[in-house]
């Protein structure tokens, strides 16, 4: 079954530093997310990105963040500058349409910013 | 701000034994609730995608219902085995393709 492959599984980095989580999306999927999770809290929305440009990006999604698809299989986030409460599982998401039947997860980034 | 609970937080099985909990979310506005399971260190697996008010799904013995009149949905685990442990997350949409809004999940564990 397709998967959607994310790297690293997991990233330690020193605060002020920047980077950038990969993902490999199924390869019929059009639309291409990206969510996180702080250790105890709720899985929350960050972006979603379509026809390479972003359809939506949360309050959290600000000008420390970007996302890119460089070349029609990766699927990027990038961190300009960390910071301590940038420290979370970080999931990228695909779907082939409007998510209309579920979107299928990565296994997640774990990122600790130190 | 939308919110989306799950109750309970965490729930012990005896392996056999039939469990169901809960995903409440606002009941306006109201496009889809995907229902997924969570085991550690995996993905999360979508098992449902629910659009219609009075809907059920089933997927082997593990199935939902949905009330997006009064903002809930249940899922129901029948004769839990130990392979049902995980976490269960609920989250809901708006619209298609817009964001979901998880619930903060159920942690299944099932007892042999």
């Amino acid at each position: 079954e397709p998967e959607v492959t994310q790297t690293p599984s997991h990233q330690v980095t020193q605060m002020g530093q920047e980077v950038i989580l990969r993902c490999v999306p199924i390869s019929n999927h059009l639309y291409f997310y990206w969510y996180r999770q702080i250790l105890g809290q709720k899985v929350e929305f960050l972006v979603s990105f379509y026809n390479n440009e972003i359809s939506e990006k949360s309050e959290i999604f600000d000008d420390q963040f970007s996302v890119e698809r460089p070349d029609g299989s990766n699927f990027t986030l990038k961190i300009r500058s960390t910071k301590l409460e940038d420290s979370a599982m970080y999931f990228c998401a695909s779907s082939r349409d409007h998510g209309n039947y579920g979107y299928t997860f990565g296994s997640g980034t774990r990122l600790t910013v130190v | 701000i939308l919110n989306v609970e799950q109750s309970p937080q965490s729930l012990h099985v005896q392996e056999g034994d039939s469990t169901n909990f809960t995903c409440s979310f606002p009941s306006s506005n109201f496009y889809a609730l995907h229902w997924y399971r969570w085991e550690t260190a995996k993905s999360p697996e979508a098992l449902f995608v629910m659009t219609l008010n009075g809907d059920e799904k089933k997927k082997g013995r593990i199935s939902a219902t949905l009330n997006t009149k009064e903002g809930y949905s249940y899922l129901y685990i029948k004769g839990s085995q130990p392979e049902d442990s995980a976490t269960y997350l609920c989250a809901f949409s708006q619209a298609a393709g817009n964001k979901l809004t998880f619930g903060g999940g159920t942690r299944v564990l099932v007892k042999p």
